[in-house]
């Protein structure tokens, strides 16, 4: 079956760090959609990557897209404490959502 | 106020006893699913459902069961025969359609002793 990694698993960095989480999958994905949960919250969709290739940024975030739609990742620039939370990536199969494992991202002020 | 929601957001039953999550969306979708999630696991798929009255198993679908009797609802029941219920459950909406996102509500934590 479709199957979604994540890495890493957990991050702690400094507030004003750096940041990147990297998913892949098994299989070539039509999409490749990037969610946050907040410490005890839900999920929230991000953005959405359709083309091979695409990048997109939101503010301090760049979202990508490879090549060979098989692989994304998300980079946040000069982390703040606002950016805690886990961070996943779900491809799309039909109608079904491939949710990675998540990044939990831990911002140390 | 569009959206999706799950209630209770806390819940304690005894072990050995059935439990029924509640999750209603008021967003016009045809699809809808439970996710479990559980610390470092991410988010599994437990069932979904693209239509009333019909609904498929997701990848750990052993001990629950769903009803699609509703667009609006999809409850998830926790049978006795859950090895490990206690987890956090996700309940999500989305249109049909692969370049659609998913609405996820609140959660439920269920705690089993």
């Amino acid at each position: 079956g479709q199957q979604v990694m994540q890495i890493p698993q957990y991050q702690h960095v400094q507030e004003g760090e750096d940041f990147t989480t990297y998913c892949n999958s098994s299989t070539t994905l039509s999409n490749i959609q990037w969610y946050k949960q907040r410490p005890g919250g839900h999920p929230v969709f991000l953005i959405q990557l359709v083309k091979s290739g695409e990048v997109k940024k939101q503010k301090r975030l760049t979202f990508q897209f490879g090549e060979a739609k098989k692989n994304s990742s998300l980079h946040i620039t000069a982390t703040q404490t606002t950016d805690v939370g886990t961070y996943f990536c779900a491809g799309r199969a039909g109608n079904q959502f491939y949710f990675g494992t998540g990044t939990s991202l831990t911002v140390i002020p | 106020d569009g959206g999706i929601t799950q209630s209770p957001k806390y819940l304690f039953r005894k072990e050995g006893q059935n439990v029924t999550l509640s999750c209603e969306q008021n967003l016009n979708h045809d699809a809808m699913y439970w996710y479990r999630q559980d610390p470092g696991q991410g988010l599994r798929l437990i069932y979904y459902s693209q239509i009333v009255n019909d609904f498929q198993k997701g990848d750990i679908a052993e001990g629950y069961s769903v009803s699609r009797e509703k667009k609006e609802s999809f409850p998830l029941t926790v049978t006795s025969a859950q090895k490990n219920p206690t987890a956090f459950y996700l309940c999500a909406s989305s249109s049909l359609g692969h370049n659609t996102e998913a609405f996820f509500g609140q959660g439920t934590r269920l705690t089993v002793v």
